[in-house]
């Protein structure tokens, strides 16, 4: 089957402008996950979601980010007002949600903030 | 604290063994991953090692863990130019859910 899809996969923007990144994860993945993803650095953790349990936010950087998931679907990341340091590539990843937590990521969206 | 470290540059000759290492910090991780990034790609799962374990092997690549130095290595035997990417180890607890990464080494394969 089809695997995690991004959209768009590339953004710019003007800084102060808001954006919304999309997820569509694998079907009949119950966790869902963000990252960020800074030029020649690691990833950073964002945002966690599984099934509907209460979403573990602690990645965050500021109250500017915020996420949203339908059920066990699509998943928006909105950033507002945003910065240049927003600049990244913001990937997402979903997993079948059991011990053995294998994540399947998407391409990302590369976030360009002029 | 949670911590993952990586060598960020490897150079190779076509046909070498490959060695990327990395260490973590936390002992609580109970599996740790490898993941491979092509340039303008997603990151690919290539393997991951459940924390009780000390070897894996799979295919051209070996996994070596050594819990008590909190170290970790990925082995790529006959190393191709195709092998050239970002190579990221990451680590899971079952705590957190997320994974945490290292920054990545960068393998270069030279014909």
């Amino acid at each position: 089957g089809a695997g995690v899809s991004q959209s768009p996969s590339n953004k710019v923007t003007e800084k102060g402008k808001d954006v919304e990144l999309r997820c569509d994860p694998i079907s009949g993945h119950t966790a869902l996950y963000w990252y960020r993803q800074r030029l020649g650095q690691g990833l950073e953790f964002l945002i966690y979601f599984q099934g509907n349990s209460a979403p573990d936010k602690s990645g965050l950087p500021s109250d500017r980010f915020s996420a949203e998931r339908t059920g066990e679907s699509v998943s928006t990341l909105t950033i507002q007002r945003t910065q240049q340091e927003d600049s990244a590539v913001y990937l997402c990843a979903s997993g079948p949600g059991l011990a053995v937590e294998t994540q399947y990521f998407g391409p990302g969206t590369r976030l360009l903030v002029l | 604290g949670e911590d993952v470290e990586q060598s960020l540059f490897l150079s190779v000759r076509e046909g070498d063994s490959s060695v990327i290492n990395c260490t973590y910090t936390d002992s609580s991780s109970t599996y740790l991953y490898w993941y491979k990034q092509e340039p303008g790609a997603g990151l690919q799962l290539l393997t991951y090692i459940f924390s009780n374990m000390d070897m894996k092997q799979d295919q051209r690549l070996t996994v070596l863990l050594n819990k008590k130095d909190k170290h970790l290595s990925l082995r790529i035997a006959d190393t191709q130019t195709g092998d050239s990417a970002i190579y990221f180890c990451a680590e899971f607890h079952t705590g957190r859910r997320a994974l945490t990464f290292g920054s990545g080494t960068r393998l270069q394969v030279q014909p």
